[in-house]
């Protein structure tokens, strides 16, 4: 079982609003990922981290940041929420000496009002 | 054209039935292969993955790669009602991120 843990599950925040997703593992992997899913839509990738220090766009990252200070930790910050960014937001990780797959976390439901 | 393609369904099956998945792709870089198995409102959780083209067997699953014709597939024998999920295709080369399919809405009526 995949120890990943993304707080919080469930956000409402209002237009404006700063926010920050947060995205914890215990596994010791070096790359971590954020994902966002639409219903009946791909996951998008957002950003994603090979190691501490180091954090890539993705397809869709253009008003979201990301740091990676720590191996385990890799939070997600909206600088100024909107409407448009309302989704399900995935947090993942992956190990290099392990196999090519993903481990993903319960998700953050993100409702901008 | 997007890089992975995956009818998202849904469908809907009885009970016992035999289910076919499948996903196509353009990127001929792709080695790997995964699908995932999505409840409502959870994180996707890995059901098995294959490197390059062949079949894995994993209890009532079968993954299949046919590289040539850039096609994946996931069949569920014995389909039950706990396997109804979203079903999402997923691939790389190893090094780069996963790439995913929209995904397949499965329900399974009992």
């Amino acid at each position: 079982e995949a120890d990943i843990y993304q707080t919080p599950r469930y956000l409402v925040i209002g237009t404006g609003k700063k926010i920050t997703l947060e995205c914890s593992q215990t596994m010791g992997h070096d790359k971590m990922y954020w994902y966002q899913q639409d219903p009946g839509m791909e996951l998008h990738l957002i950003h994603y981290s090979y190691g501490v220090n180091s954090t890539e766009k993705g397809d869709l990252s253009s008003e979201s940041t990301v740091s990676r200070i720590r191996t385990e930790h890799f939070p997600l910050t909206l600088e100024s929420a909107r409407p448009s960014h309302t989704s399900q937001y995935l947090c993942a990780s992956s190990d290099d000496s392990g196999g090519p797959e993903a481990f993903f976390g319960q998700g953050t439901r993100l409702t901008v009002v | 054209q997007k890089e992975v393609e995956q009818d998202p369904g849904p469908l809907s099956v009885p009970e016992g039935a035999i289910v076919s998945l499948n996903c196509t792709y353009s990127n001929s870089a792709f080695q790997y292969f995964m699908w995932y198995r999505q409840y409502s409102r959870k994180g996707p959780e890995l059901l098995m993955y294959t490197y390059s083209s062949g079949n894995k067997e994993d209890g009532r699953f079968t993954a299949q790669v046919d590289k040539s014709s850039k096609y994946i597939s996931l069949f569920i024998r014995d389909s039950q009602p706990s396997d109804s999920a979203t079903y999402l295709c997923a691939m790389n080369s190893g090094n780069t991120p996963l790439v995913f399919g929209k995904g397949t809405r499965l329900s399974v009526i009992a």
